[in-house]
C-alpha cells in the first residue's frame, strides 16, 4: 500500500530535549515535505526537499532541521523544542510534476512542556 | 504573493441541507486545486482535485467543486449534508515554479458542523 509512515503518533516532551520525528515513504516520491498544523492557521509548510541531498527553508523553519540522505526519508529534527512548537506535524509526499496532490502520513501530536 | 482565503472559520448547517464552503486563491497562474478533509483526530485525506478540463470535479462522498477562473474560486459543495460530515476541510493550491519546485498552500480550514 502505497502511503507515509510518520513515528511517533504521540510525543510528550520536555524543553530543550533534542528530538527527531521519522517520515518514510514508499512511492519513490522526489518531493518531500514538512508541515506544522495550528488552530486558524491552517497548514504551514516548514521545511521540504526536492531530492536527496536537496533541502529548502518553507514558510516557518525556525527551530527545525531536516535531512534527506535518502529518497525514502526526511526527518524532521528539533534540536532544543520549545513550548511554541507544541503542534500537529504532518510529513507529505509527491512526485514533482502532474496533477497528484500530495500524500500525508497521520500527524504527529507534540507537546512540549 | 500566493495565497489561499477560506472565507469563515466555522460553517453549520443541518442535516439534509446544503453544503457550501468558500475558497479563493490568488495566482497569476492557473494552479492546481484541492479540498482536503480531516476528521477529528485523524489526519488529511483527499477530497477532490482539479488540475485541467472540466471545471465541475466530483469527489468521494458526494462532494463536488468548481474552478471558475475568472473568480480565481474553487468553492466546495454537497446538495445534502449528513451527520458524518462533521470535519475540518482545507483547501489547498499547488504552485509551480522552476527546477521542478512546488508547494502547496492551505487555507486556514472551515470547520463544518452538522445539527439534526
Amino acid at each position: 500500500e502505497a502511503q507515509v509512515t510518520q513515528n511517533p503518533r504521540y510525543l510528550i516532551t520536555v524543553t530543550g530535549k533534542k528530538l527527531t520525528v521519522t517520515c518514510s515513504q514508499n512511492m519513490n516520491h522526489e518531493y518531500m515535505s514538512w508541515y506544522r498544523q495550528d488552530p486558524g492557521l491552517g497548514l504551514r509548510q516548514i521545511y521540504y526537499s526536492m531530492n536527496v541531498e536537496v533541502t529548502d527553508k518553507g514558510d516557518v523553519p525556525e527551530g527545525y532541521k531536516v535531512s534527506r540522505k535518502e529518497k525514502r526519508n526526511f526527518p524532521l529534527i528539533l534540536e532544543s523544542p520549545s513550548p511554541n512548537q507544541t503542534s500537529l506535524y504532518f510529513c507529505a509526499s509527491s512526485s514533482p510534476q502532474g496533477g497528484g496532490g500530495y500524500t500525508f502520513g497521520s500527524g504527529t501530536r507534540l507537546t512540549v512542556v | 504573493a500566493q495565497s489561499v482565503t477560506q472565507l469563515g472559520s466555522h460553517v453549520s448547517v443541518s442535516e439534509g441541507a446544503l453544503v457550501l464552503l468558500r475558497c479563493n486563491y490568488s495566482s497569476s497562474v492557473p494552479p492546481y486545486l484541492f479540498w482536503y478533509v480531516q476528521y477529528p483526530n485523524q489526519g488529511l485525506q483527499l477530497l477532490l482535485k482539479y488540475t485541467t478540463g472540466a471545471t465541475l470535479v466530483k469527489g468521494i462522498n458526494g462532494f463536488e467543486a468548481e474552478f471558475k477562473k475568472s473568480e480565481t474560486s474553487f468553492h466546495l459543495t454537497k446538495p445534502s449534508a449528513h451527520m458524518s460530515d462533521a470535519a475540518e476541510y482545507f483547501c489547498a493550491v499547488r504552485f509551480f515554479g522552476p527546477g521542478g519546485y512546488n508547494k502547496l498552500i492551505f487555507g486556514a480550514g472551515t470547520r463544518l458542523a452538522v445539527h439534526p
